[in-house]
């Protein structure tokens, strides 16, 4: 069964924390994608990586980066939280173009107090 | 500019009831992919359909039927028969061919079925 794994389902960190959120994928896929889910505004891209250490910005890059050393992983990381970012994060890859659909992970929940 | 609407945010219907649920595009290229996907309360975005912009057969799974409409922008979904475990988030996406990273996704609308 393929899989996309977020390493945490809920995080609750404090203004100001650095915060990694980690994706992996077992699917050998090239495209890997960080998406911000908020009620009334639905996915919102962050960052996509093509390809090992390739990253591009998405439509929310602000306050956030990634890092992408292994093909598998593709970590998201809040420099500085802030209250702004409590959000649903979902990972999610798919195979370059090749147009299949994007399989996500199951999301996580951020919390910053 | 590229786009897609989904008019309906929230629906209720009674288990058993036929629903459908509307998706409207916008986009300059001719060549794209329409997506729906399925996001139940567990939170995982689930992949129910991928459609390509030559091809407007209307496709029937099971309960699940989608009507491509290229004249109108409208790829719509419809539930016949809905059961509570079609209780979820549906979201319509749209990617432009050749562009791996551009999956331009609706709001969603969060669909209740009643028992």
């Amino acid at each position: 069964d393929v899989k996309v794994t977020q390493s945490s389902r809920y995080l609750v960190k404090r203004t100001g924390e650095k915060v990694f959120l980690e994706c992996v994928q077992d699917m050998d896929h090239e495209n890997m994608f960080w998406y911000r889910q908020d009620p009334g505004l639905g996915l919102r891209l962050i960052y996509f990586s093509y390809d090992v250490k390739m990253k591009e910005k998405g439509d929310i890059p602000e306050g956030y980066s990634v890092s992408r050393e292994k093909k598998e992983r593709f970590s998201l990381i809040l420099e500085s939280a802030s209250t702004n970012q409590t959000s649903m994060y979902l990972c999610a890859s798919s195979p370059i173009n090749k147009k299949a659909e994007a399989f996500f992970g199951q999301g996580t929940r951020l919390t910053v107090v | 500019a590229q786009k897609v609407t989904q008019a309906q945010t929230e629906i209720s219907v009674v288990e058993k009831e036929d629903v459908t649920l509307d998706c409207v595009y916008e986009t300059r290229d001719t060549t794209y992919y329409l997506f729906w996907y399925k996001q139940p309360p567990s939170g995982e975005l689930v992949f129910l359909i991928r459609r390509n912009s030559f091809d407007e057969q209307n496709e029937i799974s099971g309960r699940y039927s989608w009507n491509f409409q290229k004249s109108t922008s409208s790829f719509n979904f419809t539930i016949t028969a809905s059961q509570v475990v079609d209780s979820a988030v549906y979201f319509c996406a749209l990617s432009p061919w050749g562009r791996d990273d551009k999956i331009i996704f609706g709001k969603g609308t969060r669909l209740h079925i009643l028992p």
